[in-house]
């Protein structure tokens, strides 16, 4: 059990729909960072946070949104939803928003978009 | 921008094999971290390196760092059925995010 939880872990949608996925980093981790695996794909980096501000942006798409709240959990909205994002979305944290911290991921959430 | 790869994409070996995976950088890297994510599970950290040249060792895996800290590599020595999973290289840069390089597949037959 790395201490990242994630919730829901299974999710299924319609095309169209808004969803919001849940992360609560560990105790004491300042930092998140939301990744999107599609199937048999690597880790698209999203965005990340620090300690309740945008640390760093990737390849996150206009119809994605995500917050850090001042108790450190974050929420990843996923709005406008198309087929393609179907994919497994992981959040990690780390002690701090350095390159050079260990990331603890969570369980992740396995979205389906029908 | 910054990107990472790594060979092979895939690898099947007999039980008892070795198994090499590498990673390779685009720009020069401030530290490199090696996670692995079981089938159906989520990556989980290995090993951070941070020191041009550097060479660790976890039992039967052995990780480098390249002396121009642009390449890593990691070594598992006689595989085993648990050693199964995608092993995951990330490229840390000072002041900006880990990139994550595409992964190796590694199946192990019995």
């Amino acid at each position: 059990d790395s201490g990242v939880t994630q919730t829901p872990k299974h999710l299924i949608t319609a095309t169209g729909q808004r969803v919001t996925l849940r992360c609560s980093p560990r105790s004491g981790d300042l930092s998140v960072y939301w990744y999107q695996q599609s199937l048999d794909q690597g880790l698209q980096f999203l965005i990340q946070y620090y300690n309740g501000e945008e640390r760093a942006k990737g390849n996150i798409l206009e119809r994605f949104s995500a917050q850090q709240f001042p108790d450190l959990h974050s929420e990843l909205n996923l709005s406008s939803l198309e087929l393609g994002d179907s994919a497994l979305y992981f959040c990690a944290s780390s002690a701090e928003g350095r390159v050079d911290t260990e990331a603890f991921f969570g369980q992740g959430t396995r979205l389906t978009v029908v | 921008g910054q990107q990472v790869m790594q060979i092979p994409q895939y690898q099947h070996v007999q039980e008892g094999e070795d198994f090499t995976t590498y990673c390779n950088s685009s720009t020069t890297l401030s530290n490199i971290q090696w996670y692995k994510q079981r089938p159906g599970g989520h990556p989980v950290f290995l090993i951070q390196l941070v020191k041009s040249g550097e060479v660790k060792k976890q039992k039967r895996l052995t990780f480098q760092f390249g002396e121009a800290k642009k390449n890593s590599s990691l070594h598992i020595t006689a595989t085993q059925t648990t050693d199964v999973g995608t092993y995951f290289c990330a490229g840390g840069l000072r002041g900006q995010n880990f990139v994550f390089g595409p992964g190796t597949r590694l199946s192990v037959l019995p």
